[in-house]
């Protein structure tokens, strides 16, 4: 079973500039999820989709950061103007079904450097 | 929110030896899963265990939910159990938002 993809791996961007991430979760999953992974912390949860809707983007910057999955199946999260405080990786995971009990599977992150 | 304190957030221990890492909560929570992330950044889920007790080959986990705590237990480590590792807890029925701690840093000497 092919796992969570992502890409680009990497990134480097000049402040005010804008990037999007794209995420293809693992076959069948309902529930997907955009993490922002500070150096030296915890991953924190930006948003987390069931199927095509949106269930928490509570700590979505919206002035800045947009995220959407049509059909219910991959995703893309973009940054429009970039600061240097998004310097960061982000981590796209996802989960079989919404409920009790659901292992959350990680992709590789993509890193990104915010000059 | 819900707060996830770990500890030691750094630990050194030569090959072989045995761990044991701790992720406390501040309230009840419904999802606990146990993360490792290596030293390339990818995150493997090691265990879902809101309650209870789970044995992964030389990894184990139990949680305590009433006391609002959770350990991990890594036997006779390996270098490739080098990384860190992160306690993360979701309390919110029907929505599978996770908060992760700040993690253990576990560094595994030959």
């Amino acid at each position: 079973e092919a796992g969570v993809a992502q890409s680009p791996r990497y990134k480097i961007i000049e402040k005010r500039q804008s990037v999007a991430f794209w995420c293809n979760p693992i076959s069948g999953h309902a529930t997907l999820y955009w993490y922002q992974q500070i150096l030296g912390q915890g991953p924190k949860l930006l948003i987390q989709f069931q199927n095509n809707g949106v269930v928490d983007d509570s700590q979505l910057p919206k002035d800045r950061f947009s995220a959407e999955r049509l059909k219910g199946v991959d995703s893309t999260l973009k940054i429009q103007p970039a600061k240097l405080e998004d310097s960061a990786v982000y981590l796209c995971a996802s989960s079989l079904e919404r409920g009790g009990g659901d292992t959350q599977y990680f992709g590789p992150g993509t890193r990104l450097t915010v000059l | 929110g819900i707060q996830v304190e770990q500890s030691p957030p750094d630990l050194i221990l030569q090959e072989g030896a045995n761990s044991t890492l701790r992720c406390n909560f501040s309230d009840s929570v419904n999802n606990l899963q146990w993360f490792h992330q290596n030293p390339w950044g990818q995150l493997i889920n090691l265990f879902y265990i809101p309650s209870g007790t789970k044995q992964n080959g030389r990894l184990s986990a139990t949680t305590v939910a009433t006391e609002r705590y959770s350990l991990l237990y890594i036997s006779s480590s390996q270098t490739t159990d080098s990384g860190v590792y992160f306690c993360a807890v979701g309390n919110n029925f029907g929505n599978e938002k996770l908060t992760f701690g700040t993690g253990t840093r576990l560094t595994i000497i030959p």
